[in-house]
């Protein structure tokens, strides 16, 4: 079945650090894939998307690559802030069917001034 | 305006209980759907619903029933509350099926006591 594999955390990093939080898949046929961002008390919010392989998301200084190759879609920014403190989930959704979102199980940022 | 709403935003009950969570969209999306999260932050689907018909139905107890008035709305009910109940329920609704992004409610965290 359909599945998010995501680098487990916590990650703590100092403001201007660079991010990578790794994530694979594993899906039939080709997903498009997203990554959202969960700031303290708040929903899930759309942080990037790519919809088809090669595609680059990129949002507030984030991005990831989709790579069918490797069936992954990690997630860089090159220089964090301590507003990017927050957890992070890459998703996928299938387009065979219904329109199943699977998380990974998160990944929580904390930066650090 | 907000995109999808929820309410109430924290809901605390005894076991037993009978209680309902409101959602709506104002996106004119064609789905909708009600997600769990647990105290690890593990998010995982439990409902959704397309033209009011239910079209994904994981294994949730059958304690958890949605209902969908119209399209912009699809409210949780939970008969029979238990202690693992607890958690924080995400609403969130797409366009339609097929790879497209879904947009997150803020959440409602439910204590069951």
């Amino acid at each position: 079945g359909d599945s998010v594999t995501q680098m487990e955390g916590p990650v703590t990093l100092s403001e201007e650090a660079f991010l990578t939080i790794n994530c694979t898949y594993t899906a039939t046929g080709y997903p498009s894939l997203f990554w959202y961002v969960q700031y303290p008390g708040e929903g899930l919010q759309l942080l990037l998307k790519a919809t088809k392989a090669d595609d680059k998301g990129s949002n507030k200084g984030f991005e990831a690559t989709y790579r069918k190759e490797t069936t992954s879609f990690h997630l860089e920014k090159g220089s964090v802030q301590v507003s990017d403190s927050a957890v992070y989930f890459c998703a996928l959704v299938s387009r065979l069917g219904a329109n199943n979102l699977f998380f990974g199980t998160g990944t929580r940022l904390t930066v650090i001034p | 305006d907000t995109a999808v709403s929820q309410t109430p935003k924290y809901l605390v009950t005894q076991m037993g209980n009978d209680k309902s969570i409101k959602c709506e969209q104002n996106l004119g999306h064609d789905t909708m759907y009600w997600y769990k999260q647990d105290s690890k932050k593990f998010l995982k689907i439990m409902f959704s619903y397309n033209n009011k018909e239910l079209i994904i139905n994981e294994t949730v107890p059958n304690r958890f029933s949605p209902k969908s008035p119209d399209k912009a709305h699809l409210n949780l009910h939970i008969n029979s509350l238990e202690l693992g109940d607890s958690a924080v329920y995400f609403c969130a609704s797409s366009q339609a099926s097929g790879g497209y992004e879904q947009y997150f409610g803020p959440g409602t965290r439910l204590t069951v006591t």
